[in-house]
């Protein structure tokens, strides 16, 4: 049983527009919650967290967004560029290992 | 600092074969992390090493694998004998302390069981 969900396989999205990545998760003891992207070929690279005694975190063109009660959180870029395109994964921990989810890929065209 | 080296980078194999994984974690990172990445599909814990001993192995699909990390440093992967299902990307992270810290994945390495 998949305990991190991504639904969205796919998200295409304009240059300069907001891409907005979600991710559900079903165990109520993750406390940690992180965002990777990975492009073709490499390992996925950390872009952001997010503890569980927050609801937001932000850096730079990147925010997530977490919703405890629902059990759900985002992660919203804007502006979109280019360079943006890749696989994101959501992943999260309640103990030392992450549990990831399948991935969004993201194209960002011009 | 150098980041975690993986190798080879790809390996394509014969079923019954033998395959020999290595991960050099970042200098200093007690914490190695072996995963894996079936086609589509999310990317599965497979084990959790703290310095030489195995932290968390419960991932581990069967025991045709094996994981070792001798003196604390790099880690092998040793899948014998292979079979089809095992193909996928094998990826090794490090981190440096536990709990809020993200991990430093590797590029992977491709296998191909055939």
């Amino acid at each position: 049983d998949q305990q991190v969900k991504q639904n969205s396989p796919s998200l295409s999205v304009q240059e300069g527009r907001i891409s907005i990545l979600n991710c559900d998760y079903t165990n109520s003891m993750f406390d940690y919650f992180l965002w990777y992207k990975k492009y073709p070929a490499e390992g996925p690279t950390f872009l952001i967290s997010i503890s569980s005694i927050k609801d937001k975190n932000e850096d730079g063109r990147f925010t997530v967004f977490l919703n405890k009660s629902a059990k759900h959180l985002s992660l919203h870029i804007v502006p979109s560029q280019p360079g943006d395109s890749a696989v994101y994964f959501c992943a999260a921990s309640a103990t030392d290992k992450l549990i990831f989810g399948t991935g969004t890929r993201l194209q960002v065209f011009p | 600092e150098a980041g975690v080296t993986q190798f080879p980078s790809h390996s394509v194999i014969e079923k019954g074969q033998t395959v020999t994984l290595r991960c050099d974690p970042i200098s200093g990172h007690d914490n190695l992390y072996w995963y894996r990445r079936v086609m589509g599909k999310e990317i599965k814990f497979l084990l959790h090493f703290v310095k030489e001993s195995k932290q968390d192995e419960s991932g581990m699909p069967n025991n045709r694998f094996l994981a070792e990390r001798t003196g604390g440093t790099y880690s092998t992967l040793k899948v014998q004998p292979a079979e089809l299902e095992d193909s996928g990307v094998y990826f090794c992270a490090s981190s440096q302390d536990l709990g809020y810290s993200p991990l430093h994945f590797g590029n992977g390495t491709r296998l191909t069981v055939t």
